[in-house]
Parts: C-alpha cells; structure tokens; sequence
C-alpha cells in the first residue's frame, strides 16, 4: 500500500502570511495531484504534476514534484482568508493504479 | 454540465440497519469512485466502477459494496452499520479510469450518522 504523509495537519496563520505544506511518500508516483475541499462540498483538484521536478503556479499558489517523484509541496504566498480549506495531496502509483490520498491539512487563514 | 450529485446529502441511521447511497456522475464520464472521509482517516478508497464493473476495491468489508448501472450510475450499500461508519461518502466520476490521473470531479458527498 502507498502512503501519502502530509504535513502539518492544522496550521493557522495570519492573512498576508506565506506558507507551505508538504507531502511525503517512500513510494514513487506517476503522477500527483493537488485538492482543496470546504465545508459541506468535495475536493476539487487544483493541479496536477506528472514530471519529476516539475513546478506549477496558479495564481499564488506554487506546486512542485519532488526530483524523485515521491514527494511534492505546495506554498502559497500572502494567503488571504478565501484559501481557508483542507487541503489534500493525490498520489497515482506507477502501476496506474487508483488514487492515494493523503490526510490533508487544514488552513485557517485570520483576516 | 451538471456536476456529480449525491442523493441523499444527510442520513441519519442507527447500529444495525442497512444503507445505500447514490451518485449520478457528470454526463459522458464511465468512472465512478466512492471514499469515505473520516476525521481521523481522510479519504480512504472504497472502490471503483467503469463500465457496469468494478475495477479496484479498498480495504473495506464486505458490508461495503456497490454496482454501476448501464447509464454509469453508482450505488453503494453498506449492511449491518456500525458506529464507526458515520463519515462522509464522497464520489467522483471521470471521463476514463482514476489511474490514469485524469481528473475525477467529486460530489458534495452523503454525510451518515449512525446512532
């Protein structure tokens, strides 16, 4: 069974802060994919990352794939509280099999 | 497009009795994938449908099962509940099989309390 470990599990910063959140893995992914869930709805994937060393950005929010393809971090700059959420990394294995998810972290960002 | 819709969004059940859940995916997508969302789990793989036939199962038991109609519609049932099943069940549909890091779109979910 592939693991995907993210951390932290909660942070809580203030708005206009930076952050990162990572998520780690002994195992090598295909692919890895980024979600982030609100209260009361499911997850909607904000990207995905497919080549080992890969850096994505959508808007403030930069993704990278480790070199290695087992480990990815996702950092947003000057959050705002609107990036409140859980936030769930995905990965998929090289056999193509389904999706691992992580635990997710939960952000809380403070107007 | 219509999104993926789960019927019912809340239920509330006592120890024992039996549950099914339902969830229409976008038009056009075969794949169906259900996972149950727990604070203290995240989301954990149930199993996948494409094609009226399931494709992958997680480790769940057997009171967990579900089918795909021939219009790609899913069902889960779980039988004999037990408290430990209160939790968010979450679908997601896509065009072709989850592997293939297509994006699955989810579902608001069915939120169970077992009592």
């Amino acid at each position: 069974t592939q693991l995907l470990e993210q951390s932290p599990q909660f942070l809580s910063i203030q708005e206009g802060e930076n952050l990162t959140v990572y998520c780690n893995s002994s195992s090598v992914f295909s692919s890895l994919q980024w979600y982030r869930q609100e209260p009361g709805e499911g997850p909607v994937l904000l990207v995905t990352v497919v080549t080992g060393g890969e850096v994505k950005k959508l808007k403030r929010l930069t993704f990278q794939f480790g070199d290695a393809r087992k480990d990815s971090s996702l950092h947003i700059t000057a959050a705002q509280p609107g990036d409140t959420g859980l936030y769930l990394c995905a990965g998929v294995g090289t056999s193509g099999s389904r999706l691992t998810f992580g635990e997710g972290t939960q952000l809380t960002v403070n107007p | 497009k219509a999104g993926v819709t789960q019927t019912p969004r809340y239920l509330i059940k006592t120890r024992g009795q039996q549950v099914t859940l339902s969830c229409s995916p976008i038009s056009g997508h075969r794949s169906v994938s259900w996972y149950q969302q727990t604070p203290g789990q995240g989301l954990q793989f149930l199993f996948e449908y494409f094609s009226e036939t399931q494709r992958n199962k997680g480790n769940f038991p057997g009171r967990f099962s579900g089918r795909q109609f021939s219009n790609s519609r899913s069902e889960m049932n779980v039988s004999t509940l037990e408290l430990g099943d209160s939790a968010l069940y979450l679908c997601a549909s896509s065009a072709t099989p989850s592997g293939n890091a297509e994006t699955q779109y989810f579902g608001p979910g069915t939120r169970l309390l077992v009592l």
